[in-house]
């Protein structure tokens, strides 16, 4: 039972424009998100996060948006580089404290010069 | 400062032998977690382990599979009899002791570059 879904295995974007990853969860315990960017051959690096008394949380080109009555939320990168194009997983846990991490499958993102 | 260090990076064993996955955690950090990737899947969470403690392996398979982190030394996570199910890659995160409270917060898992397992 997956309870973090990634449904598009693939993103291609142009330079420039706004890339849109999205994540859908299923478990109602979740309580805080991830986004975590991994490059081939290296281990994850987190990316940005957001609690679920928030809706909206930004750092520089990131924003992620979180719809808590539909279960989703979505990354944002704006304007997209070249240097974007990795694998991004979206992560979810629960509880404070709680340490255990649940993945997505990833979406592969191509930023096209 | 570095980073969390894995090794070795890939690991090729046959059927029915044993590999062992080291991780050193970033100085200073004194939790290590384990994950596993799965060919096309997201990481699962494996194990969490502080200095010379198991604290929850509810995501290590019950057989073949066993972590430690010792006092000294890197955290070893060992799969005995290894099947070709166990090809994946192995990822270790550390994170530090928040003072404060105990508590550790999400974003202060950092990830190593993997070991890559490889079963023939």
């Amino acid at each position: 039972d997956q309870q973090v879904k990634q449904n598009s295995p693939s993103l291609s974007v142009q330079e420039g424009r706004i890339s849109i990853l999205n994540c859908d969860y299923t478990n109602s315990m979740f309580d805080y998100f991830l986004w975590y960017k991994k490059y081939p051959a290296e281990g994850p690096t987190f990316l940005i996060s957001i609690s679920s008394i928030k809706d909206k949380n930004e750092d520089g080109r990131f924003t992620v948006f979180l719809n808590k009555s539909a279960k989703h939320l979505s990354l944002h990168i704006v304007p997209s580089q070249p240097g974007d194009s990795a694998v991004y997983f979206c992560a979810a846990g629960s509880g404070a404290g709680s340490y255990q991490l649940t993945f997505g499958k990833g979406t592969k993102l191509s930023v096209i010069p | 400062n570095a980073g969390v260090m894995q090794n070795p990076r890939h690991l090729v064993r046959r059927r029915g032998q044993e590999a062992r996955l080291r991780c050193s955690p970033m100085k200073g950090h004194s939790h290590v977690y384990w994950y596993r990737q799965l060919p096309e899947e997201g990481l699962k969470f494996m194990v969490y382990l502080q200095k010379e403690n198991i604290i929850d392996e509810s995501g290590m398979p019950k057989e073949r599979f066993s972590a430690e982190f010792p006092k000294e030394g890197p955290s070893i996570l060992r799969i005995q009899q290894v099947v070709r199910g166990d090809s994946a890659a192995y990822f270790c995160a550390s994170s530090p002791l928040d003072l404060a409270g105990g508590i550790v917060t999400y974003n202060e898992q950092f990830f190593g570059p993997g070991t890559r397992l490889t079963v023939l």
